[in-house]
C-alpha cells in the first residue's frame, strides 16, 4: 500500500520569501508524484507531476519539485511566493498502473502575508 | 481546458432523507470517474472508483448501500448518499480520467459539494 506524509500542516511565509511544502511518500512499487492546488472555494489543480525523466519537475507559476527517490520525497519549492499563492497544497501519488486513484496526503495550507 | 462540474455545489438536508450529487466532464468523456471525501483539515479519502457501464469498486469501509454510484454515461456519474446522517456531512469531491489522454494518470476534478446534515 502507499501512504504520503506532508510534514507541516501550516506554512506562514512573508510575500517574496522562499518556501518549501514538504512530501515524504511510501510505497513498495514504482509511483507517479503529483502535487494539487486548492484555493478558497475552488476544485483541486493540478500544478506539477513527476512520471519519469528529471527528476526535477517545474510549474507555470514558479514553484518546482524534486524527485528525490533514495528519500523518497517530493519536495514543493518557490524561491518568492506572491500573496495570490496563499492556498492549500496536496501531495499525491499513484501507481503505475491504468484505473488507479490518487492518494493523498493531509495538505498543507500556505498562507503568505504582507 | 478538461472542465468538471458537480451539482449542487452546497446541499443541506435533514437527516435521514437522500441526496443526489452530480458529476459531469462537461467536455470531455471520462471512462473512470472517482468519488473522494474531505473532512475538515484532512486530505481527500477516495471512497469509490466507478466505470462507465459497470459497478462501482468501494474503498474499504465505505458502505456500498449507502454511498450509491451509478456511472451511467462517459460523462455523468452520481453519488447518492442515502439516509444520510450528521457523520455524512462533508466535502465531497469527484475526479473524472479522460477516455483519451495523453498520460493514463490524468485526472481532472470537479470543484466540490458541500453536504451538511442537519
Amino acid at each position: 500500500a502507499q501512504s504520503v506524509t506532508q510534514l507541516d500542516s501550516q506554512v506562514p511565509v512573508f510575500e517574496e520569501a522562499p518556501v518549501e511544502l514538504r512530501c515524504n511518500y511510501s510505497s513498495s512499487v514504482s509511483v507517479y508524484l503529483f502535487w494539487y492546488v486548492q484555493y478558497p472555494n475552488q476544485g483541486l489543480q493540478l500544478l506539477l507531476k513527476y512520471l519519469s525523466g528529471s527528476t526535477l519537475v517545474e510549474s507555470i507559476n514558479g514553484f518546482e519539485a524534486e524527485f528525490n527517490k533514495s528519500q523518497t520525497s517530493f519536495h514543493l519549492r518557490k524561491p518568492s511566493v506572491h500573496i495570490s499563492d496563499t492556498a492549500e497544497y496536496f501531495c499525491a501519488v499513484s501507481v503505475h498502473q491504468a484505473g488507479t486513484a490518487l492518494i493523498f496526503g493531509k495538505g498543507t495550507t500556505l498562507s503568505v502575508s504582507s | 481546458g478538461a472542465v468538471v462540474s458537480q451539482h449542487p455545489s452546497r446541499v443541506i438536508c435533514k437527516s435521514g432523507t437522500s441526496v443526489k450529487i452530480e458529476c459531469r466532464s462537461l467536455d470531455f468523456q471520462a471512462t473512470t470517474m472517482f468519488w473522494y471525501r474531505q473532512f475538515p483539515k484532512q486530505s481527500l479519502m477516495l471512497m469509490a472508483t466507478s466505470n462507465e457501464g459497470s459497478k462501482a469498486t468501494y474503498e474499504q469501509g465505505v458502505e456500498k448501500d449507502k454511498f450509491l454510484i451509478n456511472h451511467a454515461s462517459l460523462t455523468l456519474s452520481t453519488l447518492t448518499v442515502t439516509s444520510a446522517h450528521p457523520e455524512d456531512s462533508s466535502f465531497y469531491i469527484c475526479s473524472a480520467r479522460p477516455l483519451r489522454a495523453e498520460f493514463l494518470d490524468t485526472q481532472y476534478f470537479g470543484p466540490g459539494t458541500r453536504l451538511t446534515v442537519l
